[in-house]
């Protein structure tokens, strides 16, 4: 079975500063999916940045890139000049690729999530 | 955002009674699922399904049923409530990724936060 960790249960960043978020997946499979998602105070999960195993280069959108590892089956977060709305419960999530679908490896493995606070 | 709705928001019920959530989705998307939120634990499957009528467990199911009548409406039952599934209960939903590759997305409702005492 997939296993999804991240190993800092809270992490705190001075804003306009940066913040690198860790990630570590265990998987056999070689496609596949992998993505970050925010959840802020109002609970609601917004996903922030999704990577497919199959490409070489890491993902970006906007402020927030990705550091993707694959040998490493590392993915890490980077956060540039952070905001206080960047404030959040950050949840790295695993997806089998669709190729090898099953009516069941559509479903997401979270990890159990890190809190991001931001210093004013 | 996509459409994507969760009733009730809020329940407190006591230990042993019936209670069902429900979700609603107005994308037509054939996916959906539901989630429980623990603190330590992240996200977990409780139970997804793949089209009408057609559903299967997830990782946590024990205790919980689920059913889908409708594309649009995916129900979770709690047969007899217990203090261990008091948690926050997410709705997802996403596009059938082998005809869609690009999409991999799965869009989650606001959720419903589910108190048994």
């Amino acid at each position: 079975a997939q296993t999804v960790t991240q190993s800092q249960p809270e992490m705190s960043v001075q804003e306009a500063e940066t913040v690198t978020l860790s990630c570590t997946y265990d998987t056999s499979e070689s496609d596949y999916y992998l993505f970050w998602y925010k959840q802020p105070p109002s609970r609601q999960m917004i996903l922030v940045i999704r990577q497919e195993a199959y490409k070489q280069q890491n993902a970006t959108e906007n402020r927030f890139s990705v550091n993707f590892q694959k040998a490493a089956k590392s993915f890490s977060l980077k956060i540039s000049d952070s905001q206080l709305g960047d404030a959040a419960m950050y949840f790295c999530a695993y997806r089998a690729s669709y190729e090898l679908s099953n009516f069941g490896n559509e479903k997401l493995t979270f990890g159990t999530g890190t809190r991001l606070t931001i210093i004013p | 955002d996509a459409g994507i709705t969760q009733s009730p928001r809020h329940k407190v019920t006591e230990t042993g009674t019936p209670v069902t959530l429900r979700c609603h989705q107005t994308e037509n998307h054939r996916y959906m699922y539901w989630y429980r939120q623990d603190p330590g634990h992240g996200l977990r499957l409780i139970h997804y399904s793949y089209g009408v009528k057609d559903t299967d467990k997830g990782e946590v199911s024990d205790g919980y049923s689920v059913s889908r009548s409708k594309t649009e409406d995916f129900l979770l039952t709690l047969e007899s409530a217990t203090s261990s599934q008091t948690s926050v209960y997410f709705c997802a939903i996403s596009e059938d990724p082998r005809t869609v590759r690009t999409r991999n997305e799965q869009f989650f409702g606001p959720g419903t936060r589910l108190t048994v005492l």
